[in-house]
């Protein structure tokens, strides 16, 4: 079956750029949408964007800030996002799909703090 | 965007009893695309419906969901133990893809 693994750094200073990794096991990253989404308890959630097959669609709210890429050699795909404030605090999860997510990673803790 | 208010906040029911969750939109969502979701502590939400009405694989057929344009509703007709939770309603119909604040289904 499908599984997701969001890697990446628990503690990211402000001003920099959070980048996490999520890797994808069971299907093929280069044959479906994937997604990011966060949840931060002043937020809720929120839909970060999606990649597929190399075409992105962000949420504009983020869109000047956010990168999402394919590594098809090891069935991969990132994000990064640049110049985070304490706002940016929250779980971050990935997702398959671009529209509705029927399977998540178990998401990962983001910290923005100096 | 289109955003979502979902009613109530919090719902006190007892196992048995049915569940009904109001999720309404400050704009039509088109093709009825609408999701919901149910997230427990510590976990990724799971979705329940996609579709407004369709249930996704494997999820119980107690779950319903119903509703078009502006106004949709999640019925659970008999809680069981395992179903109180927080849910999410979520549109897909415009972007940016939007959620819903949630809705807590609490034990009484």
């Amino acid at each position: 079956q499908v599984q997701l693994q969001e890697s990446g750094p628990g503690l990211v200073k402000p001003s920099e750029t959070l980048s996490l990794t999520c890797t994808v096991s069971g299907a093929s990253i280069s044959s479906s949408y994937w997604s990011w989404i966060r949840q931060s308890p002043g937020k809720g959630l929120e839909w970060i964007g999606y990649i597929y097959s190399g075409n992105t669609n962000y949420n504009p709210s983020l869109e000047s800030r956010v990168t999402i890429s394919l590594d098809t050699s090891k069935n991969q795909f990132s994000l990064k996002l640049r110049s985070v404030t304490a706002a940016d605090t929250a779980i971050y999860y990935c997702a398959k799909d671009g529209r509705t997510w029927p399977i998540w990673g178990q998401g990962t803790m983001v910290t923005v703090s100096s | 965007e289109i955003v979502l208010t979902q009613s109530p906040g919090t719902l006190s029911l007892s196992p048995g009893e049915r569940a009904t969750l109001s999720c309404r939109a400050s704009q039509s969502v088109s093709s009825g695309s609408l999701a919901w979701y149910q997230q427990k502590p510590g976990q990724a939400p799971r979705l329940l419906i996609y579709g407004a009405s369709s249930r996704a694989t494997g999820i119980p057929d107690r779950f319903s969901g119903s509703g078009s344009g502006t106004d949709f509703i999640l019925t659970i007709s008999r809680l069981e133990p395992e179903d109180f939770a927080v849910y999410y309603c979520q549109q897909y119909g415009s972007s940016p893809w939007t959620f819903g604040q949630g809705t807590k289904v609490e034990v009484k």
